[in-house]
């Protein structure tokens, strides 16, 4: 199995510019989670998909992200426009069972807005 | 809803030494524990997890953690720490009571090896 498989690794892009980060999960898994990380905050849960739905967004800190699932294999999370302070690593993560195998993380995406 | 502590953003051991993380949950049902560890420029790679049974849990790369209830706790340890084990780690714990948040995250304890 590759793993949960992210791109691009690195972005870099300018303030106001729209920002597309891909995710493809394990296959078979039905969670899938996105998270950020930054050194000021550490890990920060974004958004959470069950089966495709979307279960808890509460982690998305405006209405500039979004993030949709549109089926079990590809997951989407965008920005727009995005800023500054969105620099961060944001990772993808999935898991068969949400709590009893835990999760695996792909390598992320580092994101540079200048 | 589960909180986790771990105490130490940076540890320094030496070449050899033994390696203690240290981790403390709160969480108000049976808890699931994990922990990861994040080299550079890598995602978070699984440990070990504690679900159910055997209180004391082994790892790859030579870890183990142990679970203690009257604690709270759930300690990362190492006899021998190898300069290869320099790395972020992470202790998490699990929302059983069917939250939606999932697995809860400290902020991480940064593992320096001296020669």
């Amino acid at each position: 199995d590759a793993g949960v498989i992210q791109s691009p690794r690195h972005e870099v892009t300018e303030m106001g510019q729209e920002v597309t980060l891909r995710c493809k999960p394990i296959s078979g898994h039905n969670s899938l989670f996105w998270y950020r990380q930054t050194m000021m905050r550490g890990l920060e849960l974004l958004i959470y998909f069950n089966n495709n739905v979307p279960i808890d967004d509460s982690g998305m800190p405006e209405d500039r992200f979004s993030a949709k699932m549109p089926n079990a294999s590809f997951s989407t999370l965008k920005i727009q426009p995005s800023e500054p302070r969105d620099s961060a690593v944001y990772f993808c993560a999935s898991s068969l069972d949400r709590d009893y195998y835990g999760y695996t993380f792909g390598s992320g995406t580092r994101l540079t807005v200048v | 809803a589960q909180s986790v502590t771990q105490l130490g953003s940076h540890v320094s051991v030496s070449e050899g030494a033994l390696v203690l993380l240290r981790c403390n949950y709160s969480s108000s049902v049976p808890p699931y524990l994990f922990w990861y560890v994040q080299y550079p420029n890598q995602g978070l790679q699984l440990l070990l997890k504690y679900t159910t049974g055997a209180t004391l849990v082994k790892g790859i790369n030579g870890f183990e953690a142990e679970f203690k209830k009257s604690e709270t706790s759930f300690h990362l340890t190492k006899p021998s720490a190898h300069m290869s084990d320099a790395a972020e780690y992470f202790c998490a714990v699990s929302d059983l009571g069917g939250g939606a948040d999932g697995l809860t995250f400290g902020k991480g304890t940064h593992l320096i090896i001296q020669p």
